[in-house]
Parts: structure tokens; sequence; C-alpha cells
């Protein structure tokens, strides 16, 4: 299969404060990974492209220094969401694409964030 | 820029119904189009997807077929099961670039 995992799956931080999001590639190498954010009821939006061994590229409208991305192995992407505020809570799913397959993005199940 | 129309939810059916949501989509060009589905606790999976005009994707009885001149992607099933009950999202991607853009999602509940 091509399994991506996240953790953790939820977190609750106070104002302030950083919070750093795993994203890994279980049984495959993944030069790119995805960021996205999901507010309720509304579609994911995509944050950044994140490529192993290089800057991140991020979508309009967000703020680089805010979500910190970092793709250091073929494996792991993690996302930094740095002196989080109460509007950065939100649901943040990654997914990492599988040269091997096609292309197919295979997506993580998401990390939900609370900033109190 | 690109985008993706999906039917509202909630959708309630019992187990047999026929099942329709509805996609059309902006694009230049021509686009690729996809179906997801979110499990609960589980993440997004590809279903199904077309890559030209006229081709129908199909997958577990799922169909949904690319329709230029309407830009729609329909996603069907005849006869649903409750292990179907999962959120179902339209997707695209479009000149030539690799990046997805979704719909809001449906979420479908199929009840025994």
């Amino acid at each position: 299969g091509a399994v991506v995992s996240q953790h953790p799956s939820w977190v609750i931080c106070k104002s302030g404060t950083s919070v750093k999001i795993e994203c890994r590639s279980l049984d495959f190498q993944a030069t790119t990974m995805f960021w996205y954010r999901q507010f309720p009821k509304q579609s994911l939006m995509l944050m950044a492209t994140s490529n192993e061994g290089s800057k991140a590229t991020y979508e309009q409208g967000v703020e680089k220094d805010k979500f910190l991305i970092n793709h250091a192995s073929l494996t792991l992407s993690t996302l930094t969401v740095t002196s989080a505020h109460p509007e950065d809570s939100s649901f943040y799913i990654c997914s990492a694409r599988n040269e091997l397959k096609n292309n197919e993005q295979f997506f993580g199940p998401g990390t939900r964030l609370t900033v109190l | 820029g690109d985008s993706v129309t999906q039917m509202e939810g909630p959708v309630t059916l019992s187990e047999e119904a026929f099942l329709t949501i509805n996609c059309t989509y902006t694009a230049t060009g021509y686009p690729s189009l996809f179906w997801y589905v979110q499990y609960p606790g589980e993440g997004l999976q590809l279903l199904l997807k077309a890559t030209k005009a006229d081709d129908k994707g199909s997958n577990k009885g799922f169909e949904a077929t690319y329709r230029k001149e309407t830009t729609s992607f329909h996603l069907e099933k005849g006869s649903v099961q409750v292990s179907d009950s999962a959120v179902y999202f339209c997707a695209l991607t479009g000149g030539g670039s690799e990046k997805l853009v979704f719909g809001k999602g449906t979420k479908l509940t199929v009840n025994p």
C-alpha cells in the first residue's frame, strides 16, 4: 500500500505557543508532500508544497514565517504553526506524492489544532 | 481561478438506494477530475478519476463521467451500502499543475 500518517491527531495549545505537526510516508519515499488546511464545511485549501531538501513553495496568502515547513527526509515533512492564535484553529491535512504510483497523492488522516 | 462546486450535504439514504452527488467545475484548459472518499478517522483516498472528456472513472461500484459540455463529473452508485458512509470530495487538477482543487465535500450516511 501507500500509507501516510500524521502526528498528533489532535492538539490543544495556548495562544502564543508553537505547535509542530508531523507527516510521514510509512512505506514509500516522497520527494514532494503537500499541506492543506480545512475549515468546517469548507474545502481543503492547499497551503504549501513541501520539497525534500529545498524550501517549501507557499500558496498566495499563506504566511511562510507563520507556517514553517521542513522536509528533511524522504519520509518526513513537518509543519510548525508559530505563535499560534485562535484563528489558526483548523484541521491540517498532509499528502505525499508517490512517484511509483503514477504520482498519486496519498493523504494523512489529518490533525485537529485548537488554539485557546 | 479553477474551482469545484459539489452538492451540499448531508445526504442520508437507505441501503440499496441510488446515489448521485453532483459536481461541476470551472477550469481553463482540460483538467483532470477526481473523486476522493474519506472514511471516519482515515485520510482521503482516491476513489476514481478521469483525465479527458467522455472518460468514465469507476471503482467499487461508483462511477463518474467527465462531461466537458456541462463541465460536470457527477458521482453515482446504483445500490449503496452502509459501508459507503463517508465524506466524498470532488477535485480537479488543471493547467499542467499537480495541485488539487477540492470541492467542499458531501457527507453521505447510509442507514440499514
